[in-house]
C-alpha cells in the first residue's frame, strides 16, 4: 500500500498569500497517476488537479499541481477567501487507492 | 451534467447490514466506473470500493473484503454498495465518486449518506 504523507497538517495565511502544500509517497507513484481535492466545510470534495498537473473543469489557474516519483506539490497563488479548506492528495496508479491526511489551509 | 445522489445511509447495529445507493444522472452507467469512498467523523478520505464500466470489475479495501458488495443496476443508472457484518471503525459518511475508469482520478462526487454503527 503506497501511504500518502501530507504536510503541513495546517496552514495559516492571509487572502492575496501563496500556499505551497507537500505530499510524500511512501513509494513512487505510477506516472501520472496523482491528483489533488478540495474539500470546503460540510461539502463534499471537488477535483482540483488530476494527472499531476492538469486542472479539472473549472478550476482557476491560480491552482497548480508538479511533482514526480515520491514528491509532489499543490501550490494556490492569491489565495481567495473561497479557497480556505481541506486539501487532500491521492495516488490512483495502484490498489488500494489512496489519500493523504489532509492539509487544512485556514485564514490567519 | 453529472449528478451522482447517494442514499441508503443510518443508524445501525454492530453486526447488522445496510444497503446504499448511488443514483446516477447525465451519464451511462455502462461507460463509467464508480466508487465508494467514504470518510469518518472528523477523519480524512478512505476509499472503499469500485466497480468498473465494461466488464463491471470489481475491487476492495481489505479491510471490507468479505463484507461489502458492490453492484450495478445499468438500466436503473444506479450503483448499490451491500455492507454486511457492520462494525464501529465502518461510521463514515459514504460518498460515490464518477471516473472514467478503475485507474483514474474521481471527476464527480455526490454529497454523501452517513453510516453510524453503534448499540
Amino acid at each position: 500500500e503506497i501511504v500518502l504523507t501530507q504536510s503541513p497538517g495546517t496552514l495559516s495565511l492571509s487572502p492575496g498569500e501563496t500556499a505551497t502544500l507537500s505530499c510524500r509517497a511512501s513509494q513512487t507513484v505510477k506516472s501520472p497517476y496523482f491528483g489533488w481535492y478540495q474539500q470546503r466545510p460540510g461539502q463534499a470534495p471537488r477535483l482540483l488537479i488530476y494527472a499531476v498537473s492538469s486542472r479539472s473543469t473549472g478550476i482557476p489557474a491560480r491552482f497548480s499541481g508538479s511533482g514526480s516519483g515520491t514528491d509532489f506539490t499543490l501550490t494556490i497563488s492569491r489565495l481567495e477567501p473561497e479557497d480556505f479548506a481541506v486539501y487532500y492528495c491521492q495516488q490512483y496508479g495502484s490498489s488500494p487507492l489512496t489519500f493523504g491526511g489532509g492539509t487544512k489551509v485556514e485564514m490567519k | 451534467e453529472v449528478q451522482l445522489l447517494e442514499s441508503g445511509g443510518g443508524l445501525v447495529q454492530p453486526g447488522g447490514s445496510l444497503r446504499l445507493s448511488c443514483a446516477v444522472s447525465g451519464l451511462t452507467l455502462g461507460t463509467f466506473a464508480i466508487s465508494w469512498v467514504r470518510q469518518a467523523p472528523g477523519k480524512g478520505l478512505e476509499w472503499v470500493s469500485t466497480i468498473s464500466g465494461l466488464p463491471g470489475s470489481t475491487y476492495y479495501i481489505d479491510s471490507v473484503k468479505g463484507r461489502f458488495t458492490v453492484s450495478k443496476d445499468i438500466p436503473k443508472n444506479t450503483v448499490y454498495l451491500q455492507m454486511n457484518n457492520l462494525r464501529g471503525d465502518d461510521t463514515a459518511v459514504y460518498y460515490c465518486a464518477q471516473h472514467l475508469e478503475w485507474l483514474q482520478s474521481f471527476d464527480y462526487w455526490g454529497l454523501g449518506t452517513l453510516v453510524t454503527v453503534s448499540s
